[in-house]
């Protein structure tokens, strides 16, 4: 699988924009970009996914590069329950469905 | 949205004895399951790949011996740790691929915690 890259850690205030990046340089062009977040002791929970275009849900925005070697998702206002540990995922194409889960970022909302 | 549930949510058991956790998505069918672990401040660690009716796919280093896993239906699969020993204390998540359509979703199950004494 196509590897990806986020920062560690990043920090946010509450009710403020949060974008957190993430490189996949490697990325083929049969990957989906997926994210998912973790908040503690809890399995994880689906976000959003993108293929070429930007996305939008209820949850957030993923916007995807023109040369979709990177991506941001985007929370647009942050709350405290948003604090959690956000994954940036490559899925291969084809029937293949399994995620390889990196170390992603932890999110620390500030009230 | 879709909810995964697990059973038991959290289980202690002696070193030497073997422990059934069971995952069920409750209001879809799920064409396949997967089974991860993940350890204290570590990511998760795909274990193996269900599908319903037909035997699992382990990752590599993934004693299927000893992680029995079965998916004997498109709503329940079940991980069962054979002669647990406390390395294999840990935190098993399952998720779940929706039939149909694309099914790029996984919908995580809350996650059992494991502790071997």
């Amino acid at each position: 699988d196509a590897k990806t890259t986020q920062p560690n850690s990043m920090e946010s205030n509450e009710e403020e924009p949060v974008h957190l990046p993430c490189n996949h340089s490697t990325i083929s062009g049969t990957d989906y970009i997926h994210w998912y977040r973790q908040l503690p002791s809890q399995g994880p929970e689906y976000v959003i996914h993108g293929l070429t275009s930007n996305v939008n849900n209820r949850m957030a925005s993923l916007a995807i590069a023109e040369d979709r070697k990177s991506s941001t998702l985007i929370l647009h206002r942050a709350t405290l329950r948003d604090a959690a540990v956000y994954y940036c995922i490559l899925r291969g194409g084809g029937s293949n469905y399994k995620l390889t889960f990196g170390k992603g970022t932890l999110l620390t909302v500030n009230p | 949205g879709a909810v995964v549930s697990q059973h038991p949510s959290r289980v202690i058991c002696k070193s030497g004895t073997s422990v059934k956790i069971e995952c069920r998505s409750l209001d879809f069918q799920a064409t396949t399951m997967f089974w991860y672990r993940q350890f204290p401040k570590q990511s998760l660690m795909l274990m193996a790949t269900s599908n319903e009716g037909s035997k699992a796919t382990y990752e590599q280093g993934v004693e299927k011996d000893k992680f029995l896993i079965n998916h004997a239906s498109l709503t329940l699969s079940t991980l069962t740790v054979t002669s647990a020993h406390p390395e294999d204390s840990s935190f098993y998540i399952c998720s779940a691929r929706a039939s149909g359509g694309v099914g790029e979703t996984q919908y995580f199950g809350p996650g059992t915690r494991l502790l071997v004494l």
